[in-house]
């Protein structure tokens, strides 16, 4: 059974503290991993699509990487602005019917 | 340009009621789907949509019907509702989910609905 677990469960940084969100997974020929951030009250927004280890991608003050076993998405110089929810989730194969795997998000509250 | 709409933001229902959840999207995206989120679980899927026409279970579809007869339109209906329906829906598309085209498989999701069965 795929499984994605975050780690940790929230975080708190001071503005301007960088750090890293984990993603570990474990799934049947990995497809993609997606990390998204969900605002309070809103639907998760795509952040970055991953598909093979040594991977990275960047986005302004995000960085993902990924390995055969886990992702992270690193913070560099966090804003007050960053905080939300950051959910990664993994798809397994092809195909319309292709299940996407979803961890339980990372909350980050980032403090000015 | 909307996005994926979601109807209503907010709704309380009894135990036994029924209602129907509406999601409408102006992308011309082919893939719809159906997610609940519910606290210390991640997003399960409950329904989606390949097509106009065409729908299939997800991980979760016990107690809840869809139905896509526009590509614009795929609405949840819960036939009878139950306190452990109580989550927030979110419906989510793409333009082509399942293939190997870049960008085929993210989700556009809408904003949600938050149900409260009592």
């Amino acid at each position: 059974e795929d499984q994605v677990t975050q780690s940790p469960e929230a975080l708190r940084l001071q503005e301007g503290e960088s750090s890293s969100l984990n993603c570990s997974y474990t799934v049947s020929g990995l497809r993609g991993l997606f990390w998204y951030r969900q605002d309070p009250g809103k639907g998760p927004e795509f952040l970055f699509t991953l598909y093979s280890a040594g991977e990275e991608k960047e986005k302004e003050r995000l960085k993902a990487t990924l390995t055969k076993k886990e992702s992270f998405l690193h913070i560099t110089a966090p804003k007050p602005e960053d905080s939300a929810t950051y959910l990664c989730a993994v798809q397994a194969y092809t195909g319309a019917n292709s299940k996407l795997t979803f961890g339980k998000g990372i909350t980050l509250s980032v403090r000015p | 340009n909307a996005g994926v709409t979601q109807t209503p933001k907010f709704q309380v229902l009894k135990t036994g009621q029924s209602m129907t959840l509406q999601c409408a999207q102006d992308m011309n995206h082919e893939y719809m789907s159906w997610y609940r989120q519910d606290p210390g679980m991640g997003l399960r899927l409950i329904h989606y949509s390949v097509g106009a026409g065409i729908t299939d279970q997800g991980e979760v579809p016990n107690g809840y019907n869809v139905s896509r007869s526009t590509t614009e339109d795929f609405p949840l209906r819960l036939l009878s509702a139950a306190p452990s329906q109580t989550s927030v829906y979110f419906c989510a598309s793409s333009y082509a989910y399942g293939g190997l085209a870049a960008g085929a498989n993210v989700l556009t999701f809408g904003a949600g609905s938050r149900l409260t069965v009592l």
